[in-house]
């Protein structure tokens, strides 16, 4: 069981804009901040959102994040076949001290 | 730009010890978590532990009994020992670099590709 959650599908036609949540606890969320990773089929994670809103270089500016109180969401806009991936949020937990994830969402490009 | 390169064996036998290297090219020690990051078959992602550039360490409590991370910054690697491991050990493990502000955010910006590590007789 992931400390944080995270629905484990979601789905969008290409064009589209597509929001996938987490939610987590005043020991994580709560205090700090949140990051997100891609994982496309086959490769190590990516590094897609940091700080709760925050894009590396290279990241377009179609993925944006948000995070209020305990919980916190990736928006992807204008969906592409490319994005189809698995996505991971990702925070410090004050109480487990360590760094924890979501389970992971599929994305499905229809 | 930061590369890093996992290496070890593929296939540990169950009681022995996991061993993986991660070697670090293009980039400093200094300042930065390496991080050790596993992905069982089918299922998401599991922090193991990090090494600070100083020395400092900090282990997965469920894990801590097993494992150690070590750094080596003559050889420009750090390595990851899992003990005692079982079919559960079994995953891709990954290398990461982390930055980190303790108790508000730590996020890990450069991965290593995976090795896949099974645990068999």
């Amino acid at each position: 069981q992931s400390v944080l959650t995270q629905p484990p599908s979601a789905s969008g036609t290409p064009g589209q804009r597509v929001t996938i949540s987490c939610s987590g606890s005043s020991s994580n969320l709560g205090t700090n901040t949140v990051n997100w990773y891609q994982q496309l089929p086959g490769t190590a994670p990516k590094l897609l959102i940091y700080n709760d809103n925050k894009r590396p270089s290279g990241v377009p500016d179609r993925f944006s994040g948000s995070e209020s109180g305990t919980s916190a969401s990736l928006a992807i806009s204008g969906l592409q076949s490319e994005d189809e991936a698995d996505y991971y949020c990702s925070a410090w937990d004050d109480r487990l001290n360590g760094p924890v994830f979501g389970g992971g969402t599929k994305l499905t490009v229809l | 730009q930061v590369q890093l390169q996992e290496s070890g064996p593929g296939l540990v036998k169950p009681s022995e010890t996991l061993s993986l290297t991660c070697t670090v090219s293009g980039g400093s020690f200094t300042n930065y978590y390496w991080t050790w990051i596993r992905q069982p078959p089918g299922q998401g992602l599991e922090w193991i532990g990090y090494i600070y550039h100083s020395g400092y360490t900090n282990y997965k409590s469920s894990l801590k009994s097993r494992v150690a991370i070590s750094l080596d910054t003559s050889k420009n690697h750090f390595s990851l020992k899992l003990n005692s491991v079982t079919a559960a050990d079994t995953a891709v493990y990954f290398c990461a670099r982390a930055d980190s502000l303790m108790g508000y955010y730590f996020y890990m910006d450069v991965w290593g590709k995976g090795t896949a590590v099974t645990v068999s007789s």
